[in-house]
């Protein structure tokens, strides 16, 4: 079975403290891993979609990289506006074009 | 760019009420949407996928007859919940996906609406 696990469930980090986030997943066909943010009470923001092993994205604080079996979300010198949870989801290769979603990391950065 | 929106983002209603939730893709057309529901500290759990112009389609425990969906144009989705009970109480998000281009396989999602069912 297709399935995404995050870890860890929560993360509290001081101001500046570097850190990432695990995504990981037993898929049978990889088309593609997404990285959102999400606030509390709003929808997903759309951060980075990696495709194949080797991949590496970055935005401002932010770096996604990605393996044959899992993905890693760096959060470099992270500030409290980072403070969000994380969600990873993949895309599966005859899925109807469904995302199998992870349950995603809480993270507190704390000034 | 890649920008959803949802309408309303909270509402209040009676029990036995229906609600109807628009979602909308501002600057690309988006031939397919999907409707989420999001239990407090939960992830999203997909209800339906709908495809411009055709019926949609549910996933497994959705019931089609509650959870109305109309895509009826490559920019506008809307989900209806009837005969609404205090149970369907959540946060609904849409999101949506273009046709082609570089951002193909992206969902980009919009705010989410607060539903509240007295």
């Amino acid at each position: 079975e297709d399935q995404v696990t995050q870890s860890p469930e929560a993360l509290r980090l001081q101001e500046g403290e570097s850190s990432s986030l695990n995504c990981s997943y037993t898929v049978s066909g990889l088309r593609g891993l997404f990285w959102y943010r999400q606030d509390p009470g709003k929808g997903p923001e759309f951060l980075f979609t990696l495709y194949s092993a080797g991949e590496e994205k970055e935005k401002e604080r932010l770096k996604a990289t990605l393996t044959k079996k899992e993905s890693f979300l760096h959060i470099t010198a992270p500030k409290p506006e980072d403070s969000a949870t994380y969600l990873c989801a993949v895309l599966v290769a005859g899925n109807n074009r469904k995302l199998i979603w992870g349950l995603g990391t809480s993270l507190a950065v704390n000034p | 760019g890649a920008v959803v929106s949802q309408h309303p983002s909270w509402v209040i209603c009676k029990s036995g009420t229906s609600v109807k939730i628009e979602c909308r893709s501002l600057d690309f057309q988006a031939t397919t949407m999907f409707w989420y529901r999001q239990f407090p500290k939960q992830s999203l759990m997909l209800m339906a996928t709908s495809n411009e112009g055709s019926k949609a389609t549910y996933e497994q425990g959705v019931e089609k007859d509650k959870f109305l969906i109309n895509h009826a144009s490559l920019t506008l989705s809307t989900l209806t919940v009837t005969s609404a009970h205090p149970e369907d109480s959540s946060f609904y998000i849409c999101s949506a996906r273009a046709g082609g281009g570089t951002i193909y396989n992206e969902q980009f999602f919009g705010p989410g609406t607060r539903l509240t069912v007295l």
